[in-house]
């Protein structure tokens, strides 16, 4: 069965640093989003991304993060300067078009810590 | 905010059947029910969804009240590995973009 992968599992960075989360969604899928979980809270969503461009964002997503679909497989979230709020789980997920489910597929998830 | 309300937690007997209730007062007439899951910090899982029939799939039943302000998920025959929070969702049903805006969920706990 096709499924959403991520890289890493775990990130442990420095406050300030960058980062780069890495995402590989199903292959014909059209639409794909960054969520974020901290630690005991709610998922919130980030950013959804179709046709090469941001369909959508939440206030969380600031000019501090980025994403972007390099090549034909992978889609990547970039934090440019990590804050210890930016602490959490970051899941990575993939819809597509012409479903009658338009069901979300999640990844496992990247654990991000700042420190 | 989501547009749902369910309890925190539910406890439920393994072999047993769990229903989880949800209220969705507000919802609209373009907006579809969802369930998703999430066991234990994993990404979130879909489960089912529907608009105002009752649906069944493999892993769940859904059954939304005639006025739709209302739905319950049941679970036939709850096992350890259903543990976990389950979220329902007020969603529009569109070409997929919709991000999907969780609440806090019910924390389900199977005991065997």
């Amino acid at each position: 069965e096709p499924e959403v992968t991520q890289t890493p599992s775990h990130q442990v960075t420095q406050m300030g640093q960058e980062v780069i989360l890495r995402c590989v969604p199903i292959s014909n899928h059209l639409y794909f989003y960054w969520y974020r979980q901290i630690l005991g809270q709610k998922v919130e969503f980030l950013v959804s991304f179709y046709n090469n461009e941001i369909s959508e964002k939440s206030e969380i997503f600031d000019d501090q993060f980025s994403v972007e679909r390099p090549d034909g497989s992978n889609f990547t979230l970039k934090i440019r300067s990590t804050k210890l709020e930016d602490s959490a789980m970051y899941f990575c997920a993939s819809s597509s078009r012409g479903s009658s489910y338009n069901e979300q597929f999640f990844g496992p998830g990247t654990r991000l810590t700042v420190l | 905010d989501a547009k749902t309300t369910q309890p925190t937690s539910m406890d439920c007997a393994e072999g047993r059947a769990a229903n989880l209730p949800c209220n969705h007062s507000t919802i609209s007439g373009n907006e579809y029910v969802y369930w998703y899951r999430q066991i234990h910090s994993q990404g979130p899982q879909y489960i089912i969804h529907g608009l105002k029939n009752n649906e069944t799939n493999e892993m769940a039943s859904l059954i939304i009240t005639e006025d739709r302000k209302s739905s319950t998920l049941i679970l036939p025959h709850a096992t350890l590995r259903d543990t976990a929070v389950y979220y329902c969702i007020v969603r529009v049903f569109n070409s997929g973009n919709t991000p999907l805006v969780f609440g806090k969920g019910t924390r389900l706990s199977v005991i065997a």
